[in-house]
């Protein structure tokens, strides 16, 4: 099956600045990758994703890179504020099931005011 | 609109015992997933079901676990007996999601907290 690797475990960015969380998966054959976010205690919830056909999106503040050849993605947030600290959570689906997902085991993000 | 409720959100058992979670979808949601996230992971995919078929259960540890939707809507998962390992929060998501390779977002529920000592 799959596998997805994210880096790093845990961020601390100060206000202002950017964060960058970065996955690689292993299944060459995935085309949908969604990324997650978990604030403490609460249920993850959808903040981006991006299909195989396109290399970049972006929403405000948020955007998300996928390099296929190299089988990467990466989740940019600028102007970081303190309500962006949380756990987000990279995860890749299979070609055959775009709803099948590999998450990562997660980046813990601390925003510091 | 209401969100996925599961319950209950607090399970503490001893180990061998037996326990079930059960899930009530998004109104109109098809499919459904089961997660188990164990502290400091993420939440792997346990079982999938479209209605009340099973999709994919290849991560499910089928010799303890089992898990069943038979209207459709609500579901329940079910550990026997449980191991010490099985500790972790159960998450309930749904999908309008019709078929497998339609993108869809999964809304998930505030999860199961289960302990086993």
């Amino acid at each position: 099956g799959e596998n997805v690797e994210q880096h790093p475990s845990t961020l601390s960015v100060q206000e202002g600045d950017s964060a960058v969380i970065k996955c690689t998966y292993s299944d060459s054959a995935s085309n949908y990758f969604p990324w997650y976010k978990q604030e403490l205690g609460k249920r993850p919830q959808l903040i981006i994703d991006i299909r195989s056909n396109v290399g970049e999106k972006k929403d405000q503040r948020i955007a998300v890179t996928l390099n296929k050849t190299a089988k990467h993605f990466s989740l940019h947030i600028t102007e970081t504020q303190p309500e962006d600290s949380a756990v987000y959570f990279c995860a890749a689906a299979p070609g055959d099931n775009f709803n099948k997902f590999y998450f990562g085991s997660g980046t813990k993000l601390n925003v510091k005011p | 609109e209401a969100g996925v409720a599961q319950s209950p959100r607090y399970k503490i058992i001893e180990k061998r015992q037996s326990v079930a979670f059960w899930c009530n979808p998004i109104s109109g949601h098809a499919t459904l997933y089961w997660y188990q996230q164990i502290l400091g992971q993420g939440p792997k995919l346990l079982i999938q079901f479209q209605n009340n078929g099973v999709v994919d259960d290849s991560q499910l540890p089928k010799d303890r676990f089992s898990a069943e939707r038979l209207k459709g809507v609500d579901s329940t998962l079910k550990i026997q007996p449980a191991k010490l390992e099985d500790s972790a929060v159960y998450l309930c998501a749904s999908s309008f999601t019709q078929g497998l390779t339609s993108y869809n977002e999964q809304f998930f529920g505030p999860g199961t907290r289960l302990t086993v000592l």
